[in-house]
């Protein structure tokens, strides 16, 4: 079946540690690729986009995220993590033409001192 | 300023009952998408709406109804027949081809609870 995939539930990372969350699809075709973040009780904000060429993309916040076809994957990295980093991560996709996004599970950060 | 509000923020209701959760956007969209976000289930889209008059169902769209009578308005009615109706539900809205901007712009969600 179709789908995006977000394998970690929940990731723990120290304050200016480093940070990849993980994300993989299973289309035939390249999707158009998203990741969003959304704080607690809130609504979702659009973090990056890829549609095609360079595969390692910049975005909101500090975050950057690469496609790699080959592995059908588009992990979001930060070199350095904040505090109010924490949050929940969305990847998505838009399957083809003008559908709408189809979002993975989500991954829960949470950030220690 | 421009947004997406929703209303009402909390929502109790007693089984049987129906409930409306209103969505209005004002950045002048064509496109409204209801999504139901569940503890680790991610979003599920509910309807969408890509015009005026015209909307097409989602992947979960039994027990829920919308309408689309004006492009600023896509309210949602959670009737009597879905099952589990206690969630996080979240409106979103996005200019035309979404492929090609890629973002959708979220209201600040309508938590259900069914008592």
């Amino acid at each position: 079946a179709q789908s995006v995939t977000q394998p970690d539930i929940h990731i723990t990372v120290s304050e200016g540690a480093s940070l990849e969350l993980r994300c993989n699809y299973s289309y035939g075709a390249t999707p158009y690729l998203f990741w969003y973040v959304q704080s607690p009780g809130q609504g979702l904000q659009l973090l990056l986009k890829y549609f095609s060429g360079d595969t390692l993309v910049q975005g909101i916040k500090g975050f950057e995220a690469e496609f790699k076809r080959s592995q059908s994957s588009f992990n979001l990295r930060k070199p350095s993590v904040h505090w109010s980093d924490a949050a929940e991560y969305f990847c998505a996709v838009v399957p083809w033409g003008n559908t709408p996004l189809v979002f993975g599970k989500g991954t829960r950060l949470s950030v220690i001192a | 300023d421009g947004g997406i509000t929703q209303s009402p923020k909390y929502l109790f209701r007693k089984e049987g009952q129906n409930v409306t959760l209103s969505c209005e956007q004002n950045l002048n969209h064509d496109a409204m998408y209801w999504y139901r976000q569940d503890p680790g289930q991610g979003l599920r889209l509910i309807y969408y709406s890509q015009i005026v008059n015209d909307f097409q169902k989602g992947d979960i769209a039994e027990g829920y109804s919308v309408s689309r009578e004006k492009k600023e308005s896509f309210p949602l009615t959670v009737t009597s027949a879905q099952k589990n109706p206690t969630a996080f539900y979240l409106c979103a809205s996005s200019m035309p081809g979404l492929a090609l901007t890629g973002e959708l712009f979220f209201g600040e969600g309508s938590r259900l609870t069914v008592l």
